[in-house]
């Protein structure tokens, strides 16, 4: 069972450009999480989505920033207009889809992009 | 959710047992305590979790007092590749999304 996939693992922007950055949650995993990383800092919640659905974005800047998990393929996030302030490492986290219909609770990480920004 | 307070760094030598603390005062009634490991340039990495009194899995041990205004993660016989940070979480396991915020962790540093 192959864990969370990110791509790229490393990304490189001029300032201004636009990032994308690509997560497969685990098999059989609906649930979906953004986390953004400054160097020697903790992993800070930024999104968390279901197929389709955005459950909470309160972790997100309010401009730039998108995220999105549609029906098939990975799930996206997309920063436009890239600022040197951007330049983190951002990880995906995916659980599974749990009785109730909510996600159970261990999350399972991704290697992370490290994106910079020139 | 609750803060917690975590020592910012620990060493140790190899084959010691390692005890790192942390403090979550305002833990809620229906909150966890989970763990997660991570190496330099990877994802965190779930360890253990808790809710009272005492969890051990293959890897570590997850000690909690009563009052569950603390919780200790053990790792018995550490090794040169347990080198990496400690994170302490604690939040709701009821079924919702848990919104995990993480803390600055506890970079444990093993010595040879």
């Amino acid at each position: 069972n192959a864990g969370v996939m990110q791509n790229p693992r490393h990304l490189v922007r001029r300032r201004g450009q636009e990032a994308r950055l690509r997560c497969s949650p685990m098999k059989g995993h609906s649930h979906v999480y953004w986390y953004r990383q400054l160097p020697e800092e903790g992993l800070k919640f930024m999104v968390y989505l279901q197929k389709e659905n955005i459950i909470d974005e309160s972790g997100m800047p309010k401009e730039r920033f998108s995220a999105e998990f549609p029906k098939e393929g990975p799930s996206i996030l997309r920063i436009q207009q890239v600022v040197r302030g951007d330049s983190a490492a951002y990880f995906c986290a995916s659980s599974p889809f749990g009785t109730s219909g909510r996600a159970r609770e261990t999350q399972y990480f991704g290697p992370g992009t490290r994106l910079l920004v020139l | 959710l609750a803060k917690t307070t975590q020592p910012i760094s620990m060493d140790s030598y190899e084959g010691q047992e390692v005890n790192i603390t942390c403090s979550h005062n305002n833990i809620a009634t229906n909150d966890y305590i989970t763990w997660y490991q991570q190496f330099p340039s990877q994802g965190p990495r779930f360890i253990i979790q808790g809710y009272k009194t005492k969890v051990t899995n293959e890897v570590a041990s997850l000690f909690i007092p009563a009052d569950r205004k603390s919780s200790t993660l053990s790792l018995p016989r550490v090794s040169l590749s347990d080198t990496a940070v400690y994170y302490c979480l604690v939040g709701p396991n009821s079924g919702g999304y848990q919104k995990v915020t993480f803390g600055t962790g506890t970079k444990l540093q093993v010595i040879p």
